[in-house]
């Protein structure tokens, strides 16, 4: 059974960079799309970006000045670092998986992360 | 980036309607749709993936249709368990965009 365990910091001030890990359990990272997803308080979800397992990245336009999302195959995880926070970012942040052989939607998602940034 | 727009944005029903949520696509995106439910402080579940296939071990009460711009999720006999906000996603084209959501009470 795929799991998906991810952690963080969760308080930030403005204008530090936001660091979340995600490490995948009973599965490989390769043939699968690895993601961040974020939901603002009583919001809705926001696709943040993706990589591949050799780490070919796709990301949100609104978002894509500032995050930057990675994969270490060596340690089965992948991580997401968005830079210059602002009250804007603070969010519930979840990782997520999708692929070929998932029909390409989120299938396996972490168990979310709530980041506040706050001075 | 391909608009997603859901209606009803809420709803309250009695255990064994039937209940009806819509999703509409700015622009064609074939069966590249799922449906999610998520309820408080949880990460969402698939239910519905290429529009109409059921999710493994989801209650066949729910049922997906639609394909192009106009898609449905349809609850047929709504119980106790399936409050929540329930959310369309398309993945034809980056960036993937979700619905706004529709919130589901139970009278």
């Amino acid at each position: 059974q795929v799991q998906l365990q991810q952690w963080g910091t969760g308080l930030l001030k403005p204008s530090e960079t936001l660091s979340l890990t995600c490490t995948v359990f009973g599965g490989s990272l390769a043939d699968h799309y690895w993601n961040w997803i974020r939901q603002p308080p009583g919001k809705g979800l926001e696709w943040i970006g993706e990589t591949s397992y050799i780490g070919r990245a796709s990301y949100s336009p609104s978002l894509k000045s500032r995050v930057a999302i990675s994969v270490d195959t060596s340690k089965n995880q992948f991580s997401l670092k968005l830079n210059s926070v602002t009250a804007a970012d603070t969010a519930a942040y979840f990782c997520a998986r999708r692929g070929q052989f998932d029909f390409w939607s989120f299938d396996y998602w972490g168990q979310g992360t709530l980041v506040s940034v706050s001075s | 980036d391909i608009q997603m727009t859901q209606s009803p944005s809420s709803l309250s029903a009695s255990v064994g309607d039937r209940v009806t949520i819509s999703c509409r696509a700015s622009q064609d995106i074939r069966n590249e749709l799922a449906w999610y439910q998520q309820k408080p402080g949880n990460a969402p579940k698939r239910l519905i993936y290429t529009a109409s296939t059921l999710q493994s071990g989801v209650p066949s009460r729910f049922g997906g249709s639609g394909s192009g711009t106009e898609f449905t999720l349809t609850i047929s006999s709504l119980q106790p368990e399936d409050f929540g906000t329930y959310y369309c996603l398309q993945h034809k084209n980056y960036p993937l965009t979700f619905g706004g959501g529709t919130k589901v009470e139970i009278k």
